[in-house]
């Protein structure tokens, strides 16, 4: 099974910081690589798809890169509705393991 | 709009077994290219597959899981259900039934069913 790593575990930033969330997979996985954002009591939101196509009425903050084993999702200037965690997922091999999340909290 | 929906008892004692149902609205089950999944979220964790099932019937099982897992499909009823045999406290989760494909992401979910296993 392919392993999913992201860095950091969690992350403390303010409102209109850049911030960068980084995602190693233990394998290449080309370009199969998603982000996700879940909010408490929330399931799951879709914001990247295929390691850089942004998902439809995701604001363009959000953008990603990457591919092979490597990747990441940047937000280019935090607002508060986007302190949540972010999980990425390969969809490369089955099963489509995540990483274990980030946790970006408001500094 | 494809929308999915899990359903079942909030409340399982100990050694029994977990039973969700997730119903499938807005497209059929039947369509061919789509893993229709479980998956579960321990309270403050990450995300864990449980398993899949294609609409041929086919699965495929989380290896941690495997011995007590049970997912099948009802294609009349646009259905398709979870079974977790044997449950402990450390099944107390989350659980997601969602939709996804070869290559894809996940694309629809439901909105999780919390499910606490405790006497």
């Amino acid at each position: 099974d392919i392993q999913m790593t992201q860095s950091p575990s969690s992350l403390s930033a303010s409102v209109g910081d850049r911030v960068t969330i980084t995602c190693r997979a233990s394998q290449s996985i080309s370009s199969y690589l998603n982000w996700y954002q879940q909010k408490p009591g929330k399931a799951p939101k879709l914001l990247i798809y295929a390691a850089s196509s942004l998902q439809s009425g995701v604001p363009s903050r959000f953008s990603g890169s990457g591919s092979g084993t490597d990747f990441t999702l940047t937000i280019s200037s935090l607002q508060p509705e986007d302190f949540a965690t972010y999980y990425c997922q390969q969809s490369y091999s089955i099963p489509y393991s995540f990483g274990q999340g980030t946790k970006l909290e408001i500094k | 709009q494809v929308q999915l929906q899990e359903s079942g008892p909030g409340l399982v004692k100990p050694s029994q077994t977990l039973s969700l149902t997730c119903t499938v609205s807005g497209g059929s089950i039947s369509s061919g290219g789509y893993y229709w999944s479980w998956i579960r979220q321990h309270p403050g964790k990450g995300l864990e597959w449980i398993g899949y099932i294609y609409y041929s019937g086919s699965t495929y099982y989380n290896p941690s899981l495997k011995s007590r897992v049970t997912i099948l499909i009802d294609t009349s009823k646009n259905q398709f259900s979870l079974k977790l045999s044997s449950v402990t406290a450390a099944d107390t989760a989350v659980y997601y039934c969602a939709r996804t494909a070869t290559g894809s992401p996940i694309d629809y979910w439901g909105q999780g069913n919390l499910v606490t296993v405790s006497s």
